[in-house]
This record gives structure tokens, sequence and C-alpha cells, in this order.
């Protein structure tokens, strides 16, 4: 079982860029989900998929984020334009259904996005 | 707003003691109550998840979980080196889970 798996592991760019993160989910998961880690905020969700559809996108901090999943074992969170204050540790998750059941998240290695 | 409280720490437990993580939260929805660990530059990972009132075991780890107060917390027993990581605390929500910041444990050899 190779995981979640997300690319790329680091990425810095400067501001005005845009961002692209991948995330290749744990095979038979049905859900998943993109967090953005920071010292001062945490872990926040920004947006999850169940089934490839998005369910609850409230946490996507503005327009400039978006987030696709095309087919059940791929997805991406854009970021166009990229800005300074986007700079953190962007992890996803998937779990065998909806979290809110009991369901274990599974999270990748996450992709430390530096903006400059 | 679902808001989930923890220390942030750092808290400090020499090796072989018992070490407390406490945490508690806003939804009196919530259902089940996940602990995750993460080392430094690393992922969470989950240690355990508990959903009914009282405690649960794991090895060295038990969770206990009080509805009522709103509160749950994690008890590491034996306390290793190894165990030193930032805890969070993740409450289930109606989809999805609620973390907490985090409490960052030191165990002092």
């Amino acid at each position: 079982d190779a995981g979640v798996i997300q690319s790329p592991r680091h990425e810095v760019t400067e501001m005005g860029q845009e961002v692209t993160l991948r995330c290749k989910p744990i095979s038979g998961h049905n859900s998943l989900f993109w967090y953005r880690q920071t010292m001062m905020r945490g872990l926040e969700l920004l947006i999850y998929f169940n089934n490839n559809v998005p369910i609850d996108d409230s946490g996507m901090p503005e327009d400039r984020f978006s987030a696709k999943m095309p087919n059940a074992s791929f997805s991406t969170l854009k970021i166009q334009p990229s800005e300074p204050r986007d700079s953190a540790v962007y992890f996803c998750a998937s779990s065998l259904g909806l979290a809110g059941v009991q369901e274990t998240q599974y999270f990748g290695p996450g992709t430390r996005l530096l903006v400059l | 707003q679902k808001e989930v409280e923890q220390n942030s720490g750092p808290l400090s437990v020499p090796e072989g003691a018992i070490a407390s993580l406490n945490c508690t939260y806003s939804d009196r929805g919530s259902q089940s109550f996940f602990w995750y660990r993460q080392y430094s530059g690393k992922s969470p990972e989950l240690i355990m998840f508990i959903y009914s009132n009282g405690d649960k075991e794991d090895g060295r780890f038990t969770a206990q979980l009080n509805k009522a107060s709103q509160y749950v917390s994690l008890l590491i027993r034996d306390s290793q080196p190894s165990d030193s990581a930032t805890y969070l605390c993740a409450p289930s929500g109606a989809n999805n889970l609620f973390f907490g910041t985090g409490t960052r444990l030191t165990v002092i050899p």
C-alpha cells in the first residue's frame, strides 16, 4: 500500500505565479481532504470531496484557490495568483467514507509551499 | 464556528512518567473524537479514536471522553522519548474533522 501520494514535496515560487499541488488518494478510498497547516492557525480544512464531488469548500480562503477531483485517483489544488501569505504545508488526506462516521483519515507527506 | 481548544504546551515529562493531554470542544453534536500524533516535519498519523463516554485503552495510550463536559483527553503511560511530538485532538463534525492546534509534548530521557 503506497499510502497517499502528494507532489511536489517542496515548492518555491514567486508572488503572482500559479501553483498546482497534486494528490493521489489511497486506492478504494471515497473521500479526499485538502488541509493547510501553519504555525499560527494549525491544521485547517480547505475542501473535501466524496466520490469525486466537492462536499464542502467553505474552508477555501478566497477565489484564488480552486480544487478539482476529475477521477477517483487524482486531485489538484491550485492557487492563482499565489501570495506570500499562502506559504504553508498543504496536506492531502483520504478516508474510506465520511469522517463523521468514524472513518480514519490517512495523510500524505505534505507539500511545503514557499511564496516569495 | 466549531472550536477545539488544546494547551499548546510545550508539555515536558520525564521518561517513564504519565503524560496527560487535554482537549475541549464546542460542538455538542460531535460523535467521534480522534487523536493524531505529528512528528516535526511529518504528517499527522492516527493514534486512536473514541466515541463512547469513558475510557478506551490501546497499549500505552488511553483516551478518555466526557461528552457532558465536552472534554476529551489522552494519557500516555510509561512515556518514551519517541513519544515527543505534537498531539492533535480532532472531534468529528457531520462529515469531517475539526483539528485543534495541538499540544507539543517533550519526553525528557
